[in-house]
């Protein structure tokens, strides 16, 4: 099974920071990785998909890069709205995998 | 474009429930659909994937000869059939559809259910 590491587990950040979450495979996954937002009491939300493609709608300010076992995820500016708990997720074979979520949260 | 999940509630372990995800706005047909669960505090664990066919299925191994997946397309529903079941089962369960439809799952899921919760105590 491919495990996945998401770091950090929480991050401090102010309104307008530049954030980059890392998620590492345990073993090549191509670029099949997705990222989901999730706010508490909330489902989560489809961000990024085949590791850097933006889903319709979601803001610019966010983006994602790298292939085979290393994986970032960026907010360029951070909003207000931004606050969540954030998960990578390998579907390049089953059994499909989450990361263990990084929480952003407040400076 | 919405799904919804039901048939949550409190259970004695060893018991059985069934959990139903119902589709809007889009032919539930063309899609595999993930279960996906989250315990209280906890982060997302994949379940199992049903594909658009009803012929692919795949199941995590913690909950692998306990729980099977099943769709009647007619009515735009999905279902997870959960036996045996345990304290570690407890968790908010939602059913997400795949990005692509027409395809074998796993392109991502794009569309969530707001979760049903099931609570395993007795």
């Amino acid at each position: 099974d491919i495990q996945m590491t998401q770091s950090p587990p929480t991050l401090s950040a102010s309104v307008g920071d530049r954030v980059t979450i890392t998620c590492r495979a345990s073993q090549s996954i191509s670029n099949w990785l997705a990222w989901y937002q999730q706010k508490p009491g909330k489902a989560p939300k489809f961000l990024i998909y085949k590791a850097s493609n933006l889903e319709t709608g979601v803001p610019s300010r966010f983006s994602g890069s790298g292939s085979g076992t290393e994986f970032n995820f960026t907010i360029t500016s951070l909003q207000p709205d931004d606050f969540a708990t954030y998960y990578c997720q390998q579907y390049n074979s089953f059994p499909l995998g989450f990361g263990q979520g990084t929480k952003v949260e407040i400076k | 474009v919405q799904l919804v999940e039901s048939g949550g509630g409190v259970v004695q372990p060893g018991k059985s429930l069934r959990l139903s995800c119902a589709a809007s706005g889009f032919s539930l047909r063309s899609y595999g659909i993930h279960w996906v669960r989250q315990a209280p505090g906890k982060g997302l664990q994949w379940v199992a994937t049903i594909g658009y066919d009803g012929n692919k299925k795949y199941y995590a191994d913690s909950v692998k000869g306990r729980f099977t997946v099943s769709r009647d397309n007619s009515k735009n529903t999905l279902y997870v059939q959960m036996t045996d079941l345990r304290a570690e089962d407890t968790a908010i369960y939602y059913c997400a559809r795949d990005r692509l439809e027409w395809l074998p799952p796993g392109y991502g899921m794009d569309v969530w259910g707001q979760g049903t919760t099931v609570t395993v105590s007795s």
